[in-house]
């Protein structure tokens, strides 16, 4: 059964600094990786989508990496502003199987 | 890329009452919609898979009878918490594969039961 984890589960920064949020995961036999992003009340919004085939993804201040092998992914946020706040979900997915999600990080960015 | 749209996106009920939750895909077919659940402070749970035409299949743990789910079309699912109490208030969300590739999401629905 595939568990996703994500370290740290909770992270505060100075504004302006790059830092970077894990995930795991233990079946690599996976399609895809997700980042998504989670307002407090809110729904998801998808920030990058890594294809098992591919090593890295980027948009805009975000970079996120796969590496399938290993079972490991990395988001990388650069610049880190307020507006970043939010907590970061990593999910992996098999094709068109449900999306296994892990606990998230919940990142605060203090001006 | 695809849209679900999901409603209500919050909904305050009474103990005991049902409640309804929608999820249409708007620009494609959704012949799978997975229901998720989210407790405060934890990640999404897949609660269960619905299927155009057949029945849902649940996740051990959850009450089919509780929590019924109809796709009737490929393009509308539907979640029903029925006699809901305050242990039901959650957030759910609903999701569909669109082309096998990436999984898009609802605007998802925080429901309160009082």
């Amino acid at each position: 059964k595939q568990e996703v984890t994500q370290i740290p589960a909770a992270l505060s920064v100075p504004e302006g600094e790059n830092l970077v949020l894990n995930c795991s995961f233990t079946d690599s036999a996976i399609y895809n990786l997700q980042w998504f992003r989670q307002d407090p009340g809110k729904g998801l919004t998808s920030l990058l989508l890594i294809q098992s085939s591919q090593r890295e993804q980027t948009s805009g201040r975000l970079n996120a990496s796969l590496d399938k092998s290993s079972g490991r992914s990395t988001l990388y946020i650069a610049a880190s502003q307020p507006g970043d706040s939010a907590t970061y979900l990593c999910a992996v997915g098999s094709g068109n199987t449900p999306l296994v999600f892990g606990k998230g990080t919940r990142l605060s960015v203090i001006a | 890329g695809a849209v679900v749209s999901q409603h209500p996106s919050r909904v305050i009920c009474k103990s005991g009452t049902s409640v309804k939750i929608e999820c249409r895909s708007l620009d494609f077919q959704a012949t799978t919609m997975f229901w998720y659940r989210q407790f405060p402070k934890q990640s999404l749970m897949l609660m269960a898979t619905s299927n155009e035409g057949s029945k849902a299949t649940y996740e051990q743990g959850v009450e089919k009878d509780k929590f019924l789910i109809n796709h009737a079309s490929l393009t509308l699912s539907t979640l029903t918490v029925t006699s809901a109490h305050p242990e039901d208030s959650s957030f759910y969300i609903c999701s569909a594969p669109a082309g096998g590739t990436e999984a898009f999401f609802g605007q998802g629905t925080r429901l309160t039961v009082v």
